[in-house]
């Protein structure tokens, strides 16, 4: 099983900032991950796949990068409706695995 | 518009069975892999199952291989989620989620239900 390990844990960034989010693999993934945001009481909503193709809709301030095992999810300058939890998610291998979360808060 | 209405969750007592339904429309629904992804209160995300556009590929995750079945009806345009033996760690919001690709392998979740509670306890 591929472990995805997300760092930090806790995000606290004012309106405005920049924020950076890290993901890492236990093995390489080439460019199979994709970044998931879930607010609070609703369903995930996909932003990246293919570890830096936004998806629809996706407003350009949201960015990745990365292959191999080490990807970054980043903010370039953070909205009152991003704050939120972000999931990294490899989809290379079975079973597909999650990483634990980083919650984005003020 | 894609869209994904789950039904089925509720309370049930451990050893039980529930059969969890996905109702899809939006989308040619028999052209795409199907998820289901499972959150435990207070938790992260879990992948339970995924199925190929034609049910030709399954793939279970350990935590549920033997009591989980997954399943589709093209000319219904819905997704199953058979649960069989359930313990009170199968306690989660179940999410159905549509797969980007007709194959389940290389396929990522691009879109999501709100997701059914199902409760386990006696």
């Amino acid at each position: 099983e591929i472990v995805m390990t997300q760092s930090p844990a806790t995000l606290s960034v004012s309106p405005g900032e920049r924020a950076t989010l890290s993901c890492r693999a236990s093995q390489s993934l080439g460019s199979n991950l994709a970044w998931h945001q879930q607010k609070p009481g609703q369903a995930p909503r996909l932003l990246i796949y293919g570890a830096s193709t936004r998806a629809t809709d996706v407003p350009a301030r949201f960015s990745g990068s990365g292959s191999g095992t080490e990807f970054t999810l980043t903010i370039s300058s953070l909205q009152s409706e991003d704050f939120a939890v972000y999931y990294c998610q490899q989809y290379i291998n079975w079973p597909r695995t999650f990483g634990q979360g980083t919650k984005v808060d003020i | 518009e894609v869209q994904l209405l789950e039904s089925g969750g509720g309370l049930i007592q451990p050893g039980g069975s529930l059969r969890l339904s996905c109702a899809a429309s939006g989308f040619t629904f028999s052209s795409y892999a199907m998820s289901w992804v499972r959150q435990a209160p207070g938790k992260g995300l879990e992948w339970v199952s995924t199925i190929s556009g034609s049910a030709g590929s399954v793939n279970h995750a350990d935590s549920v291989r033997g009591r989980f079945t997954i399943s589709r009806d093209n000319s219904k345009r819905t997704l199953y989620l058979q649960m069989n033996s359930l313990r009170t760690d199968d306690t989660a919001v179940y999410f159905c989620a549509k797969g980007s690709i007709y194959y389940a392998s290389g396929s990522y979740e691009d879109s999501w239900g709100q997701g059914t509670l199902v409760t386990v306890s006696s």
